[in-house]
């Protein structure tokens, strides 16, 4: 039972655009929300992270976006770069801070220069 | 600060094997996660554990898998008469209380092919 979806497994957006990643879920509970990029051969790496006290975080060019009502989140980056080019990956707790994060499928990302 | 430390990177078992794989949190981190990807999926949850306890092994099968985190030395997830199953990518990962926010920070991995 998939609790956190990313219905796109890939997105292609030009160099100085920007990307919207989204990510869907299900489960009511979960009340903390993380994105990491991924590179081939390599751990995730912690981007950005949203409670659901708030509905926007935004951090350099990284911005969350939370719709708790529509059990949605988004990731945009603007602009994006060649060296965004990674798998996003979608996390969700279902409580604050605690243990296990419930990850989506990943969307693979390509900026073209 | 040397990040979360996987060992080894790829691993190699016949079936029947045993497999060990260790993980050494951050420095200042008493949180530790494992987590397995099998190909085209996410990273699903395996256990969670602080210094000599087991906190949450929900995710962890049922049999030949088990973990511990000692008080001296790294987090070993143990995989034992491992299966052709077996073969993915284990990630660790570990926290530290930072507000009311735990980001876990990930190593790695350790590639694991059983043959």
């Amino acid at each position: 039972d998939q609790q956190v979806k990313q219905n796109s497994p890939s997105l292609s957006v030009q160099e100085g655009r920007i990307s919207i990643l989204n990510c869907d879920y299900t489960n009511s509970m979960f009340d903390y929300f993380l994105w990491y990029k991924k590179y081939p051969a390599e751990g995730p790496t912690f981007l950005i992270s949203i409670s659901s006290i708030k509905d926007k975080n935004e951090d350099g060019r990284f911005t969350v976006f939370l719709n708790k009502s529509a059990k949605h989140l988004s990731l945009h980056i603007v602009p994006s770069q060649p060296g965004d080019s990674a798998v996003y990956f979608c996390a969700a707790s279902a409580q604050t801070g605690a243990n296990n994060l419930f990850f989506g499928t990943g969307t693979r990302l390509t900026v073209i220069p | 600060n040397a990040g979360v430390m996987q060992n080894p990177r790829h691993l190699v078992r016949r079936r029947g094997q045993e497999a060990r794989l260790r993980c050494s949190p951050m420095k200042g981190h008493s949180h530790v996660y494992w987590y397995r990807q099998l190909p085209e999926e996410g990273l699903k949850f395996m256990v969670y554990l602080q210094k000599e306890n087991i906190i949450d092994e929900s995710g962890m099968p049922k049999e030949r898998f088990s973990a511990e985190f000692p008080k001296e030395g790294p987090s070993i997830l143990r995989i034992q008469q491992v299966v052709r199953g077996d073969s993915a990518a284990y990630f660790c990962a570990s926290s530290a209380v930072v507000g009311t926010s735990y980001e876990q920070y990930f190593g790695p991995g350790t590639r694991l092919t059983v043959t």
